[in-house]
């Protein structure tokens, strides 16, 4: 299974964007790149998902790297609600491999 | 609103009970997930189904084994519980399969093996 790395914790203030980054460079064409945001006491939930083309939605825009190896979450504007272990992972279209959640990345907001 | 829910948030059981962890989902989902999360070592995968009563094991099935005998319904047994077991419990549920569209969550269930 492709393996993504990501930094175990980042910190970002108040109400300025966060860029939040995974490596994948084992990557193949067909994984789609999914990130998921646990807050604390709950469990995961999704927020973006693309496979090449850079994607935006309410929550958060997604940059994906031109080979693929790497993307990058955005917030843009980070708030103290934003605080959460943000997960990068890597997903086959129409398999049923198994998806594992590794450590991922813990962000702390600063008022 | 969609909701995966787990029976119970926190529960307290002795070495060597026989545990049931349920989880329900009202999405109409084919795929149901279960997951345990312990600290350093993320989310990991004990078992899914795609199916009513098809499974697969994930990473870490040892000591667990699960039921799908409805759609909306996949549960989590240990057979006879340990304190290595001792962790949080995650199911999950898509459309889709895998994990190729939205994975919708439940709260969790704290397990404590005493």
């Amino acid at each position: 299974d492709a393996k993504t790395t990501q930094p175990n914790s980042m910190e970002s203030n108040e109400e300025e964007p966060v860029h939040l980054p995974c490596n994948h460079s084992t990557i193949s064409g067909t994984d789609y790149i999914h990130w998921y945001r646990q807050l604390p006491s709950q469990g995961p939930e999704y927020v973006i998902h693309g496979l090449t083309s850079n994607v935006n939605n309410r929550m958060a825009s997604l940059a994906i790297a031109e080979d693929r190896k790497s993307s990058t979450l955005i917030l843009h504007r980070a708030t103290l609600r934003d605080a959460a272990v943000y997960y990068c992972i890597l997903s086959v279209s129409g398999g049923y491999q198994k998806v594992t959640f590794g450590i991922g990345t813990k962000l702390q907001v600063i008022p | 609103d969609v909701k995966v829910t787990q029976s119970s948030r926190y529960l307290v059981k002795r070495t060597g009970e026989k545990v049931f962890l349920e989880c329900v989902q009202d999405m109409d989902h084919e795929n149901m997930f279960w997951y345990r999360q312990d600290p350093g070592l993320g989310l990991r995968l004990i078992y899914f189904s795609y199916d009513v009563k098809m499974k697969e094991k994930g990473d870490i099935p040892e000591g667990y084994s699960v039921s799908r005998e409805k759609k909306e319904r996949f549960s989590l047994i240990l057979e006879s519980a340990s304190t290595n077991q001792t962790s949080m419990y995650l199911c999950a549920s898509t459309v889709a399969p895998g994990l190729n569209t939205e994975a919708f969550f439940g709260q969790g269930t704290r397990l404590t093996v005493v």
